[in-house]
């Protein structure tokens, strides 16, 4: 079975500064792996994929995350984060071969002023 | 690209009367739909997975009574709330998947439940 582990369920960074909001994944197989930002009370937008290739994924609004196989990782950093990044991140895995997801928890990025 | 849909964003209900939430994909044919439920500050649980003019196959622990889903369109998918209770109130959201695509899916806006 596939497992997907945010370790930070808050996380407070100051504008401008940089922040990784890490992700670990469990699977015995090949897996697909995904971040998604959710702002208040709306759905899932797609920050970025990893589905094969270049291990370094760029994304939307400056983000980018990094597949490290040996690790299980896939974080994703962003240089300087602005107020407007304040929202709840997800990191999602789905096994090749199927198309459910499995989700983390979550991590709440905070961006103080 | 790829918007889906999600309709009615908000629903009050009475104890014992069912609601219906559409998901729409707007600009493009969904091969399979998801419905995911979350609880507040938690993640999405996967409820069930819809595929169109066939039965959704439900997760180990959903209700297919309490929660049916008709996928009568390639564009259109809707969750049926049955004889809705509080411990219904919930965020329900539904994603799409295109086929060719692989395994991405394109995610509704939600909709926020609330069973009185």
């Amino acid at each position: 079975a596939q497992s997907v582990t945010q370790l930070d369920s808050q996380v407070p960074v100051f504008e401008e500064a940089p922040v990784e909001l890490r992700c670990n994944y469990s699977s015995s197989v090949s897996v697909y792996l995904f971040w998604y930002v959710q702002y208040p009370n709306q759905g899932l937008q797609l920050l970025l994929k990893y589905l094969s290739g270049s291990t370094l994924v760029k994304g939307i609004n400056g983000f980018e995350a990094e597949f490290n196989k040996s690790q299980t990782s896939f974080h994703l950093r962003k240089p300087s984060v602005h107020i407007s990044d304040t929202a709840e991140y997800f990191c999602a895995v789905s096994v090749r071969g199927t198309y459910k997801y499995i989700f983390g928890t979550g991590t709440r990025l905070k961006v103080l002023a | 690209g790829a918007v889906v849909s999600q309709h009615p964003s908000w629903v009050i209900c009475k104890s014992g009367t069912s609601v219906k939430i559409e998901c729409r994909s707007l600009d493009f044919q969904a091969t399979t739909m998801f419905w995911y439920r979350q609880f507040p500050k938690q993640s999405l649980m996967l409820m069930a997975t819809s595929n169109e003019g066939s039965k959704a196959t439900y997760e180990q622990g959903v209700e297919k009574d309490k929660f049916l889903i008709n996928h009568a369109s390639l564009t259109l998918s809707t969750l049926t709330v049955t004889s809705a209770h509080p411990e219904d109130s919930s965020f329900y959201i539904c994603s799409a998947r295109i086929g060719g695509q692989g395994n991405i899916q394109y995610f509704g806006a939600g909709t926020r439940l609330s069973v009185l």
